[in-house]
């Protein structure tokens, strides 16, 4: 099963308001990637984070990763009805045997104007 | 560059059925995953193809199955179909090391009534 768990999994916020979406692993990652997929779109790469406690910036974006490099965060300063979508984080995991680019589960952001 | 693209867009089949979906990766790019998604779980991991060889494989029954041929482009097929095997399929390629990011198709939507 899915060993990324990314929460919350529904955000709704005014235009303006701060979001914050957050990734845990159970195991250590060795790197972690973030997707936007807009609605009725597919998903499109953000950014990927590969050292202990890296932050990266685009924009309004903050992306972070965990000191322990078992979690992630993105942050978005002053939403806007352009970042609606879902957010998604994911790890390489070694599943099987074999490593695997495994995805959390999303987070929903929706914004009100 | 022309993106990935995915032939079908949509499909709609009958329990019981058969089906194959046709992924075309970015020019140069020689990994491919397939991952299906759905509102209940989310981004989940079908199989990767790198030359031609099946280099990881996700939690999918044997119905599931696939193939890349020398020219990059992949196909993924599911027989007997169920009516649980309606999602949206994504075809994502990368370039050179699986580290890189993911560049994905906009995906076949398939409804199995």
């Amino acid at each position: 099963g899915q060993q990324v768990m990314q929460i919350p999994q529904y955000q709704h916020v005014q235009e303006g308001e701060d979001f914050t979406t957050y990734c845990n692993s159970s195991t250590t990652l060795s790197n972690i990637q973030w997707y936007k997929q807009r609605p009725g779109g597919h998903p499109v790469f953000l950014i990927q984070l590969v050292k202990s406690g890296e932050v990266k910036k685009q924009k309004r974006l903050t992306f972070q990763f965990g000191e322990a490099k078992k979690n992630s965060s993105l942050h978005i300063t002053a939403t806007q009805t352009t970042d609606v979508g879902t957010y998604f984080c994911a790890g390489f995991l070694t599943q099987g045997g074999s490593e695997k680019l495994v995805f959390g589960k999303g987070t929903k952001l929706t914004v009100n104007p | 560059k022309a993106g990935v693209t995915q032939t079908p867009r949509y499909l709609i089949k009958t329990r019981g059925q058969q089906v194959t979906l046709s992924c075309s990766p970015i020019s140069g790019h020689r990994s491919v995953s397939w991952y299906q998604q759905t509102p209940g779980q989310g981004l989940q991991f079908l199989f990767e193809y790198f030359s031609e060889t099946q280099r990881n494989k996700g939690n999918f029954p044997g119905r599931f199955s696939g193939r890349q041929f020398s020219n990059s482009r992949s196909e993924m097929n599911v027989s007997t179909l169920e009516l649980g095997d309606s999602a949206l399929y994504l075809c994502a390629s990368q370039a050179l090391t699986r580290y890189n990011e993911q560049f994905f198709g906009p995906g076949t939507r398939l409804t199995v009534l």
